[in-house]
């Protein structure tokens, strides 16, 4: 149980190339989403938290406009990287918990290289 | 602000040692700690959840410990195998929603 799959797992394309990621919970309802950003041998970096429905709570540092984030429904939620540029490849992993007691699970990321 | 610290050195240990990581934070206890797994390229995998006012929690051969007057985390693998090789990352959560808060990681590498 507890799956979250996260497509695509890997992505390269031009420089202001706009890209969705979509995270979604298989077998369980997550209310709440949230979207990592990983660098080479760093630890996982908390970008934002999404809840169904509402609009997603972005960490500081992190532009709301060019990660917009969508958690339309209890099982799918989405990044978009806007106008992507080389800086922002990286790996990106989402991650799902079916409430506020229970731990996140984590998709297998996804690899975004611009070029 | 919150500090937790891994050993950022890899951990090289022979099959059929016990492996243990560890895992160290300052300043005030979070409500849960937890460790993942997580494999180059793959997203974290959860193996074990501790709380507040629990010492010890066991899976199979994973064992965890949660000090909080050490401010710290002992992760236990039993009978490693090779198999179970890779970066062990713990995460803090506090009570102020359900965010986590991620150590850098420990890699561990288990020879035949």
């Amino acid at each position: 149980g507890a799956v979250v799959s996260q497509h695509p797992s890997w992505v390269i394309c031009k420089s202001g190339t706009s890209v969705k990621i979509e995270c979604r919970s298989l077998d369980f309802q997550a209310t709440t989403m949230f979207w990592y950003r990983q660098f080479p041998k760093q630890s996982l970096m908390l970008m934002a938290t999404s809840n169904e429905g509402s609009k997603a709570t972005y960490e500081q540092g992190v532009e709301k406009d060019k990660f917009l984030i969508n958690h339309a429904s209890l099982t799918l939620s989405t990044l978009t990287v806007t106008s992507a540029h080389p800086e922002d490849s990286s790996f990106y992993i989402c991650s799902a918990s079916s409430g506020i007691n229970q731990p996140q699970h984590f998709g297998d990321g996804t690899r975004l290289s611009i070029l | 602000s919150q500090k937790i610290e891994q050993n950022s050195e890899a951990l090289n240990i022979q099959e059929g040692k016990t492996a243990t990581l560890t895992c160290n934070y300052t300043n005030y206890s979070p409500a849960y700690l937890q460790w993942y797994r997580q494999d180059p390229g793959r997203g974290p995998v959860f193996l074990l959840l501790i709380r507040e006012n629990e010492k010890e929690k066991r899976k199979e051969r994973l064992k965890v410990t949660f000090d909080t007057t050490l401010k710290q985390s002992l992760f236990h693998i039993t009978a490693s195998q090779p198999a179970d090789s890779a970066t062990y990352l713990c995460a803090l959560r506090y009570n102020a929603g359900n965010m986590l808060t991620f150590g850098g990681g420990t890699r561990l590498m288990v020879k035949p």
